[in-house]
């Protein structure tokens, strides 16, 4: 069974960059079938994508957050990492990490979907 | 970008009722789209992808439908185990996912 665990500082003080780690038990982030992606969600609201890294290292970033994020991976301790830069109380949120299963047939898509989600931590952005 | 518009944004049903609820993306996505249940607290979990497929282990009254722009996601009979909020999610060729704004369901 795949297993997702966020990890890192629950306060970041405004301006300052905001650093998360996911570990992954039970796969291996060096999995072909598969991207690693980070999804936000601020207190009472919806769900973001913020985006999300291939082995390869290739990423996909939301546009409203690309300029400010970075996701790493680093296959030796299957794990993936985000960072935000910048960050405001606008960035408060239940940070999550999940698998997203993606199948292509000569390069086009044909399904993606998040099948597997760490439990998500809060990181509060505040002085 | 693609927009998506999920409605209601609440409902409240009565035990076994049927309940459907709607995502409306702004230009035709095919059959990309797939739909989380999310309860208090928890992290979302996957019921449908693709439309109108049922993840494994997803009870058989959740179903999915549609295509282009126009999707529904139903629940047969409403337990009260499905109290939760529901997201519908896009995706494209890259692929990007993003999320339509979520439906909270309550029990009446």
């Amino acid at each position: 069974q795949v297993q997702l665990q966020e990890s890192g500082p629950g306060l970041v003080k405004p301006s300052e960059t905001l650093s998360l780690t996911c570990t992954v038990s039970g796969g291996s982030v060096s999995s072909g079938s598969y991207y690693w992606s980070w999804i936000r969600q601020p207190p009472g609201k919806g769900l973001e994508w913020i985006g999300y890294i291939y082995y390869s290292g290739s990423t996909n970033y939301n546009p409203s957050l690309k300029s400010r994020v970075t996701i790493s991976v680093d296959t030796s301790k299957n794990q993936f990492s985000l960072k935000l830069s910048s960050v405001t109380a606008a960035d408060t949120a239940v940070y999550y990490c999940a698998r997203v299963f993606v199948r292509q047939h000569f390069g086009v898509v044909v399904t993606a979907h998040n099948d597997y989600w760490g439990q998500g931590t809060l990181v509060t952005v505040s002085s | 970008d693609i927009q998506m518009t999920q409605s209601p944004s609440s409902l409240s049903a009565s035990v076994g009722d049927r309940v459907t609820i709607t995502c409306q993306a702004s230009q035709d996505i095919s059959n990309y789209l797939n739909w989380y249940q999310q309860k208090p607290g928890k992290a979302p979990k996957l019921l449908i992808y693709d439309a109108s497929n049922l993840e494994t282990g997803v009870p058989s009254r959740f179903s999915g439908s549609g295509s282009g722009t126009d999707f529904t996601f139903t629940i047969s009979s409403l337990q009260p185990e499905d109290i939760a909020t529901y997201y519908c999610q896009q995706y494209d060729n890259l692929p990007r996912l993003t999320f339509g704004g979520g439906t909270k369901v309550e029990i009446k």
